[in-house]
């Protein structure tokens, strides 16, 4: 049973315009939330994380939101760029414990 | 800048060899992982390791074993490679900061198994 889930496989968006991956979680003890991207044939880079004591963290043109209510959590990307292409990954931890991952959401921005 | 190096990109081998992929890491961080990864699955932990000598399994061990001697090196092993083994395989490290787990990961080792 998956603790973190990203319900859409892949998304694409106009170069320029706003990307919205969304993440939802499972596991109310989880309070550390982090987004990874991913280049084929290159590992996961860490981008951007958020402690479940905010609701939002902006980092350059990311941002992540928190919303713990509804277990849910995305990552904006504005404006969108071609190098933005990638799977963006979103994970979990609760503290001092394992993090999850989820499954991934593939970007594609069109020029 | 951290720093997570595997021993190889790409690599083939046959049903029943044995399959050594080596993880290198150059900031003296505790812990190390292992994970594979599949179209669908995302990243699956398969061992880890919080301190030499020491090894955790995650969420998909079975047909793997770990071993790791000195703390920069987290080496996988499969006994018996078999088909269902071809995949991704990704190592990080990471280091313990307030609780907070930060993971820095290599650049994979994509393995096939024939």
């Amino acid at each position: 049973d998956q603790q973190v889930k990203q319900n859409s496989p892949s998304l694409s968006v106009q170069e320029g315009r706003i990307s919205i991956l969304n993440c939802d979680y499972t596991n109310s003890m989880f309070d550390y939330f982090l987004w990874y991207k991913k280049y084929p044939a290159e590992g996961p880079t860490f981008l951007i994380s958020i402690s479940s004591i905010k609701d939002k963290n902006e980092d350059g043109r990311f941002t992540v939101f928190l919303n713990k209510s509804a277990k849910h959590l995305s990552l904006h990307i504005v404006p969108s760029q071609p190098g933005d292409s990638a799977v963006y990954f979103c994970a979990a931890s609760a503290s001092g414990g394992k993090v999850i991952f989820g499954p991934g959401t593939s970007l594609s921005v069109i020029p | 800048d951290v720093k997570v190096t595997q021993s190889s990109r790409y690599l083939v081998k046959r049903t029943g060899e044995k399959v050594f992929l080596e993880c290198v890491q150059d900031m003296d961080h505790e812990n190390m992982f292992w994970y594979r990864q599949d179209p669908g699955l995302g990243l699956r932990l398969i061992y880890f390791s919080y301190d030499v000598k020491m090894k955790e399994k995650g969420d998909i061990p079975e047909g793997y074993s770990v071993s790791r001697e000195k703390k920069e090196r987290f080496s996988l092993i499969l006994e018996s490679a078999s088909t269902n083994q071809t995949s991704m395989y990704l190592c990080a490290s990471s280091l313990w900061v307030a609780g907070r787990d930060t993971q820095y990961f290599g650049p994979g080792t994509r393995l096939t198994v024939l």
